[in-house]
């Protein structure tokens, strides 16, 4: 079965710039999309098809491809930010949808 | 604004079953595929199953195809997921979300609030 890697963990001061990255074999022929959850909360999709921001997902949050790995970055760190951060694809091999293992995102 | 409620979870024994609901709101519930997405306490997010918009097609996690079973009525609005054989490792939130078009590879762009299902002797 088809598995995504992120690191488990990424801690950032307020103001800076966070990048979580996403990895996983032969992702670049693939769609990406990373979503956001708070403690207690639903997830949020904050970029979908690698790159695109829903309406309402400030400009902040961007994502970007290099080879086989995917990024999230989050632009001038805010407190609310604090939250784990999933990618997810579709994996066409096994008719699957698959999450990577999720990124705690700390702001120091 | 667009809207999903699930119910119906709940406290059951291994080996007994439960059906899930999740009723749309505010927005074409028969264009887009529905998933559900389930969370073990503590634990990371897992693709449980996905149904196209128009019901043709199913697609189920290895974890509970032949125990779960997906579906959905569009005249009501209802996504359902009928559970049985449960076991211990069912246990978590689970959540309806809706596909950002009719099936795969689509994001998941809207969430419900999730509902809590403990399997447990």
């Amino acid at each position: 079965s088809y598995v995504l890697t992120q690191p488990p963990s990424v801690s950032v001061a307020p103001g800076k710039t966070a990048r979580i990255t996403c990895g996983g074999n032969d992702l670049g022929s693939k769609s990406v999309h990373w979503y956001q959850q708070k403690p207690g909360q639903a997830p949020v999709l904050v970029i979908y098809f690698d790159s695109d921001r829903p309406s309402g997902i400030p400009e902040r949050f961007s994502g970007s491809f290099s080879g086989n790995t995917a990024t999230l970055t989050i632009s001038r760190v805010e407190a609310g930010d604090e939250a784990d951060y999933f990618c997810q694809v579709w994996d066409s091999t096994s008719d699957h949808y698959v999450f990577g293992p999720g990124t705690k995102v700390t702001v120091l | 604004q667009v809207q999903l409620v699930e119910s119906g979870g709940g406290v059951v024994q291994p080996g007994r079953s439960l059906r899930l609901s999740c009723a749309a709101s505010r927005f074409t519930f028969s264009s887009f595929g529905m998933h559900w997405v389930r969370q073990a306490p503590g634990k990371g997010l897992e693709w449980v199953a996905l149904i196209s918009y128009d019901g043709s097609n199913r697609f189920y996690a290895d974890s509970v195809k032949g125990r779960f079973t997906i579906s959905r009525d569009n005249s009501k609005k209802t996504l359902y997921m009928e559970m049985n054989s449960l076991r211990p490792e069912d246990t978590a939130v689970y959540y309806c979300a809706k596909g950002d078009s009719g099936g795969p590879p689509s994001a998941f762009d809207i969430w419900g609030q999730g509902t809590m299902v403990s399997v447990s002797s």
